[in-house]
C-alpha cells in the first residue's frame, strides 16, 4: 500500500520567514496530494490541494509543488505569521473522489513573533 | 450548512468493553471515512463507506467494524477494547463523487481505555 514520509516533523521559524515542508509517497498511482492544517484542539481542515497533472499551485501565502518523477510534493508557506502555528499534515490518494487519504505523521509548525 | 457532528465527544471504556461512535455528515454527502488520530501515529485510515456500501477498508483488525445507514449517517464499532485503541477517532465526509476530494472532518470522539 501506500506510504507517505513527511519531514520534518517540528519547524520552528520567526514570523516573517519561509516555511518548508516535504513529504515523499512510494504509490507511482497516487494522484491527488492534499495539505490539510490542524490547530490545537481543533479538527483538520484543507489548505490546499494539487492533482497529479499540475506541478505547482498557490494561494495567497501558501503554494504545493509536486515532482512526480521523485514521487514527492512539498508545502511553502511565505511570509509565515503567528497564525500559521498549527500541525500540517500531507496525504496522499490513489484514488480519485474516494476518501482514502494516506497521511503523513504531521509537522509542527510553530511561528514565533 | 451544518458540519461534520460526532458524538459522543469524550468516552472512558475499560478493557475488553465495546464502544460505538456515530458520525452525522454534511446533508447531500455519500461518503463517510473514519481515521483514527494518535499522537505517535499521526491519521490513519480505518475505512470509507459510500451509499451505505464499505468502499475501501484500511489495515485494522476486525474488531474496528462500521455501517453507514440510508441518510449517510454513520457508525463505527470496536469490540474488545485494547488499551492501545486509545485515540481520537475522527469521521469525515465528502461528496465521494470523482471530481472532488476535500474531506470535511468533524471535532471527533476522544476515547480513553483504561
Amino acid at each position: 500500500g501506500e506510504n507517505v514520509e513527511q519531514h520534518p516533523s517540528t519547524l520552528s521559524v520567526q514570523e516573517g520567514d519561509s516555511a518548508v515542508i516535504k513529504c515523499t509517497y512510494s504509490d507511482s498511482a497516487s494522484n491527488y496530494f492534499p495539505w490539510y492544517k490542524q490547530e490545537l484542539g481543533k479538527r483538520p481542515q484543507l489548505i490546499i490541494d494539487i492533482r497529479s497533472n499540475v506541478g505547482e499551485k498557490k494561494d495567497q501565502r501558501i503554494a504545493v509543488t509536486l515532482n512526480k518523477t521523485a514521487k514527492h510534493f512539498s508545502l511553502h508557506i511565505t511570509e509565515t505569521q503567528p497564525e500559521d502555528s498549527a500541525v500540517y499534515f500531507c496525504a496522499a490518494s490513489a484514488r480519485s473522489g474516494y476518501s482514502t487519504l494516506t497521511f503523513g505523521k504531521g509537522t509542527m509548525l510553530l511561528v514565533s513573533p | 450548512k451544518a458540519g461534520v457532528t460526532q458524538t459522543p465527544r469524550y468516552l472512558i471504556k475499560t478493557r475488553g468493553q465495546q464502544v460505538t461512535l456515530s458520525c452525522s455528515p454534511i446533508s447531500g454527502h455519500r461518503s463517510v471515512s473514519w481515521y483514527q488520530q494518535t499522537p505517535g501515529q499521526g491519521l490513519q485510515f480505518l475505512f470509507e463507506y459510500f451509499s451505505e456500501t464499505q468502499r475501501n477498508k484500511g489495515n485494522f483488525p476486525g474488531r474496528f467494524s462500521g455501517r453507514q445507514f440510508s441518510n449517510s449517517r454513520s457508525e463505527m464499532n470496536v469490540s474488545t477494547l485494547e488499551l492501545g485503541d486509545s485515540a481520537l477517532y475522527l469521521c469525515a465526509s465528502s461528496t465521494g463523487t470523482a471530481q472532488t476530494g476535500e474531506l470535511f472532518f468533524g471535532e471527533g470522539s476522544r476515547l480513553t481505555v483504561l
